[in-house]
């Protein structure tokens, strides 16, 4: 049992290029969300999903797209990078909303 | 709005004493309040929900509705607490994890 599993790891891009960032779980949960951590701001939501199919905004979900075509995955994609979108951030998952939440390891993002 | 709020963006304190890491919040309901930690290099980690009303690693948590606060407690802190602390909320409505900015919680010998 895995967990939440995020990848990659770290990456840096460059202004303009797109990408996307990887979450994964084994735990069947239903509940999937991605948040930032920025110093002094804490965790912000930025796209959550209450099952296949189903996804919603965040608090600062601008610059972001996110899509849950089966249980397990749930990819954060990048259209267009800019400096303001370096972070690092997480992945979580959850049997449902009143559930405890999992959190994966983090993915530190750089743009330049 | 939904908030939630710390005030402290660093707390240092010998081992031994007392610690009380604060949280306040603004919710117009019943919200759910959970204390998350992130230990370094490790991931986020749930403490304590105050539903629960338990004592994990001697910490506590009281739900004050009249003072919309949440305050992690600890009466004698040890240098394994040294950590990330994170005051979360939950809408009973949508669901979704509201946190707060985080306090470093150093702990010294």
């Amino acid at each position: 049992n895995a967990g939440v599993t995020q990848t990659p790891k770290f990456q840096v891009l460059k202004t303009g290029q797109s990408m996307t960032l990887q979450c994964a779980q084994d735990m069947n949960h239903e509940y999937m969300s991605w948040y930032r951590q920025d110093p002094g701001m804490g965790l912000r939501l930025i796209h959550y999903s209450v099952g296949a199919g189903i996804t919603d905004q965040g608090e600062v979900p601008n610059g972001y797209n996110v899509s849950r075509s089966t249980t397990e995955d749930f990819p954060l994609r990048l259209l267009s990078a800019a400096p303001s979108q370096t972070s690092v951030y997480f992945c979580a998952s959850s049997y449902g909303l009143s559930h405890e939440q999992y959190f994966g390891p983090g993915t530190r993002l750089t743009v330049t | 709005a939904q908030r939630v709020t710390q005030p402290e963006k660093l707390l240092s304190v010998f081992k031994g004493a007392p610690v009380e890491l604060k949280c306040n919040y603004s919710y117009s309901g019943s919200p759910e309040l959970f204390w998350y930690v992130q230990y370094s290099r490790q991931r986020l980690q749930l403490l304590l929900r105050h539903i629960s009303r338990e004592s994990i690693k001697g910490f506590t948590a009281d739900l004050n509705k009249g003072e919309t606060s949440f305050h992690l407690k600890k009466p004698f802190a040890q240098e394994e607490d040294s950590a990330m602390y994170y005051c979360a909320l939950r809408a009973l409505v949508g669901g979704k994890l509201i946190f707060g900015q985080g306090t470093e919680l150093s702990v010294k010998p």
